[in-house]
């Protein structure tokens, strides 16, 4: 059981590159979300799906495309990257049992724009 | 809107003293919270929430609705607890957490 699994662990682009971060989780989880986590802001919610085939939007969702077209994969996608994007971004799950289970936390990707 | 308030970037004590984080919220509804903690190069984990009412390695935290807050205690602090505490609320149906900007806890001998 890996729990949530997050790749790449790196990664450096330039401003207008695109680039898909992946995650997947194998705990048969519902819910699953995408934060940035950035200095003295804490961790911000940008996309979050309680389903396959459901996405919303979070608070920081502009930049950021996502999908669910299964159970286990959540995948981010940055459609032209720009520098204020240079984050760490973290993808978590949850079982959605309704009782607001616990968030599983993946290891993190560090992503810089420059 | 929730909010959650960290006041503290950074909190030092040495071990064996005690600790306590703060932790304030914003929310209209019934709040429910949790600490998450970062130990160096791990994942963010949950160390506890308020609904279960326990002690994971000597580390507490009451709701307290009037103050609106959820600090953490720890009677004494170890050096292995030294990491970055996130106090986070969720609010709504839809397991949405609203983190605060975190505290680095650093315990020194």
């Amino acid at each position: 059981n890996a729990g949530v699994t997050q790749t790449p662990k790196f990664q450096v682009l330039k401003t207008g590159q695109s680039m898909t971060l992946q995650c997947a989780q194998d705990m048969n989880h519902e819910y699953m979300s995408w934060y940035r986590q950035d200095p003295g802001m804490g961790l911000r919610l940008i996309h979050y799906s309680v389903g396959a085939g459901i996405t919303d939007q979070g608070e920081v969702p502009n930049g950021y495309n996502v999908s669910r077209s299964t159970t286990e994969d959540f995948p981010l996608r940055l459609l032209s990257a720009a520098p204020s994007q240079t984050s760490v971004y973290f993808c978590a799950s949850s079982p959605w049992t309704g009782d607001n289970s616990p968030l599983h936390f993946g290891n993190g990707t560090r992503l810089t724009v420059t | 809107a929730q909010r959650v308030t960290q006041p503290e970037k950074l909190l030092s004590v040495f071990k064996g003293a005690p600790v306590e984080l703060k932790c304030n919220y914003s929310y209209s509804g019934s709040p429910e919270l949790f600490w998450y903690v970062q130990y160096s190069r791990q994942r963010l984990q949950l160390l506890l929430r308020h609904i279960s009412r326990e002690s994971i390695k000597g580390f507490t935290a009451d709701l307290n609705k009037g103050e609106t807050s959820f600090h953490l205690k720890k009677p004494f602090a170890q050096e292995e607890d030294s990491a970055m505490y996130y106090c986070a609320l969720m609010t709504g149906t839809a397991s949405k957490l609203t983190f605060g900007t975190g505290t680095r806890l650093q315990v020194t001998l």
